[in-house]
């Protein structure tokens, strides 16, 4: 079935860059997202990615795809506070649910 | 163009009592999905469903759960006879027919059952 890994925690300074990774074992995924959940809050939808693109950039967002590897990682540039949070990755599993990830916490020190 | 709405944001039962979910999807959106969300977890699977029609159930357990998305009106999840088990933020996303892939969550019901 499918399943989606992530880390569980990172912590960086206010001003670097974040990498958060994850990895899905369905490889007939079409799309792949990223979303932020910030405390006591819905989610948000950040960016998502084709299975087809090896590479998407959304102002500090980038998002690479490994699809060999199965691995998906989100980097965001010059990290704020505002960015601590827990971010998910989920793919698009049978049917159009999607399949999360158990989020990676990230905290941001300033 | 308002989001997702969910209520209520914060419902306590006692066990053995009914639970009512609402979500009210984005404008223009016609297909409605349940996640939850256990403390410390990822979102699940629940159920995706239509205007009246139930596409998807099978992230949802077998007995004292259902849900509807009448013509009219908002999606219910429901919960019956709740157990301290099912204490979790339960999640509702949307989307247009046409854009499945793209799914809209709302603020979430967070449920605790004493």
């Amino acid at each position: 079935g499918e399943d989606v890994e992530q880390s569980l925690f990172l912590s960086v300074r206010e001003g670097d860059s974040s990498v958060i990774n994850c990895t899905y074992t369905d490889s007939s995924s079409t799309y792949l997202y990223w979303y932020k959940q910030e405390p006591g809050a819905g989610l948000q939808l950040l960016t998502y990615i084709f299975s087809n693109m090896d590479m998407k950039q959304d102002q500090r967002l980038t998002v690479l795809l490994n699809k060999k590897d199965k691995h998906l990682s989100l980097r965001i540039a010059d990290t704020q506070t505002g960015d601590s949070a827990i971010y998910f990755c989920a793919e698009v599993g049978e049917g159009n649910k999607l399949v999360f990830g158990a989020g990676t916490i990230l905290r941001v020190k300033s | 163009n308002a989001g997702v709405m969910q209520n209520p944001r914060h419902l306590v039962r006692r066990r053995g009592q009914e639970a009512r979910l609402r979500c009210s999807p984005m404008k223009g959106h016609s297909h409605v999905y349940w996640y939850r969300q256990l403390p410390e977890e990822g979102l699940k699977f629940m159920v995706y469903l239509q205007k009246e029609n139930i596409i998807d159930e099978s992230g949802m357990p077998k007995e004292r759960f259902s849900a509807e998305f009448p013509k009219e009106g908002p999606s219910i999840l429901r919960i019956q006879q709740v157990v301290r088990g099912d204490s979790a933020a339960y999640f509702c996303a949307s989307s247009r027919p046409e854009q499945g892939l793209e799914q809209y969550f709302g603020p979430g019901t967070r449920l605790t059952v004493t």
